[in-house]
């Protein structure tokens, strides 16, 4: 079946960096997503890679995928209070165009 | 550009009531847009998909004849809650698709309901 899983909360300091992790089951999904979402909003999308990618680097924002791990991970760098906030995961399900979520990490950035 | 909006943002209602919820692209046409459920602390759950002018796609356990699904044109779907519960509380969420088959989807801001 489809089933995502995140760890649920993570906790850094400013400055340091932010790794949070996800495994995922479907291995025909094409491709993957993190999104982010602040307290009582919807959800952003931060970044996405495509299957047959093994890394991604946008700005502060790094994604590994190792697909035979079905295991897929974001770093954040330079961690900010500004980044505290829910973390999902998210694979497309195969041609349907669902997307199914992870759990959930919330990242907390102490000061 | 691509926003989706939700209106309204939160809406109390008293149980019994229905409640609708709409959800548009405000500069883009929505091939398909889709309907998400989110509980505290818990993950998004998709409650169904529509494609406008034809009838949605539920998800298993979702009760199509309590979540009524309208996509009446290619910048507006609505959600109405039937009969709404105190169960039904929850924050629901929208998000709308470019084309068939793009991967990205544009989520709204979400409507917290609550039933009293």
């Amino acid at each position: 079946g489809e089933d995502v899983e995140q760890s649920l909360f993570l906790s850094v300091r400013e400055g340091d960096s932010s790794v949070i992790n996800c495994t995922y089951t479907d291995s025909s999904s094409t491709y993957l997503y993190w999104y982010k979402q602040e307290p009582g909003a919807g959800l952003q999308l931060l970044t996405y890679i495509f299957s047959n990618m093994d890394m991604k680097q946008d700005q502060r924002l790094t994604v590994l995928l190792n697909k035979k791990d079905k295991h897929l991970s974001l770093r954040i760098a330079d961690t900010q209070t500004g980044d505290s906030a829910i973390y999902f995961c998210a694979e497309e399900a195969g041609a349907t165009n669902k997307l199914i979520f992870g759990t959930g990490t919330l990242l907390a950035v102490q000061p | 550009g691509a926003v989706v909006s939700q209106h309204p943002s939160r809406v109390i209602c008293k149980s019994g009531t229905s409640v609708k919820i709409e959800c548009r692209s405000l500069d883009f046409q929505a091939t398909t847009m889709f309907w998400y459920r989110q509980f505290p602390k818990k993950s998004l759950m998709l409650m169904a998909t529509s494609n406008e002018g034809s009838k949605a796609t539920y998800e298993q356990g979702v009760e199509k004849d309590k979540f009524l699904i309208n996509h009446a044109s290619l910048t507006l779907s609505t959600l109405t809650v039937t009969s709404a519960h105190p169960e039904d509380s929850s924050f629901y969420i929208c998000s709308a698709a470019l084309l068939a088959g793009d991967g990205e989807q544009y989520f709204g801001p979400g409507t917290r309901l609550t039933v009293t």
